[in-house]
């Protein structure tokens, strides 16, 4: 499976807009990206996913680079419910497991 | 709207004990993934089921077993409980297995081995 690096962790006030990046350097090219996040005692969720194009829903939206070795998460306007542990996610094979790596906590301040 | 469901949401057992956790998946989903998360580590795939065969096998121990019923749910086994199976359990599913489709996590099963 194709690694992805995060950093640790990422700081923000509320009401600012986060960009969380990613980088998979060895992203195949039938990879998809995703991103899930984890609040404090509760169980992974989902975010956006993307293959190329870059997209947006009600979440957040997903920044895909060109050669697709990196991607951003932008949570547009971060409140403190956003506080939580994000994952990189890329999902190849037809079974659609989750690897989960290191993720990066995102801390928003008040 | 419907949500995953596991059971117990806690469960205490002594060393060599077994237990049994449950996952009832939303409905018409068809695929249930588990996966464990030790204190303090990230989420680790154990094991996936789709249309109830075993799809995908990740880190589970020979002591563990899981099987997918026909109305879709899915009970892991855990025999020979050790220290360090003390972690949370997640159970998800999703609509078809793949690359594209999304996973939805239950609350988790906090199994606590003393």
């Amino acid at each position: 499976d194709a690694k992805t690096t995060q950093p640790n962790s990422m700081e923000s006030n509320e009401e600012e807009p986060v960009h969380l990046p990613c980088n998979h350097s060895t992203i195949s090219g039938t990879d998809y990206i995703h991103w899930y996040r984890q609040l404090p005692s509760q169980g992974p969720e989902y975010v956006i996913h993307g293959l190329t194009s870059n997209v947006n829903n009600r979440m957040a939206s997903l920044a895909i680079a060109e050669d697709r070795k990196s991607s951003t998460l932008i949570l547009h306007r971060a409140t403190l419910r956003d506080a939580a542990v994000y994952y990189c996610i890329l999902r190849s094979g037809n079974t659609g497991k989750l690897i989960f790596g290191q993720g990066t906590t995102l801390q928003v301040k008040p | 709207a419907a949500g995953v469901i596991q059971s117990p949401r806690h469960l205490i057992k002594e060393k060599r004990e077994t237990a049994t956790l449950k996952c009832y998946p939303i409905p018409r989903h068809d695929t249930v993934y588990w996966y464990q998360q030790g204190p303090g580590q990230d989420p680790q795939f154990l094991i996936s089921f789709y249309e109830k065969m075993q799809s995908d096998k990740g880190s589970i121990p020979d002591r563990f077993s899981a099987q997918q019923f026909s109305d879709y749910h899915s009970e892991l086994n855990m025999s020979s409980l050790e220290l360090g199976d003390s972690a949370l359990y997640f159970c998800a599913s999703s609509f078809l297995p793949g690359r594209s489709n999304e996973q939805f996590f239950g609350p988790g099963t906090r199994l606590t081995v003393l």
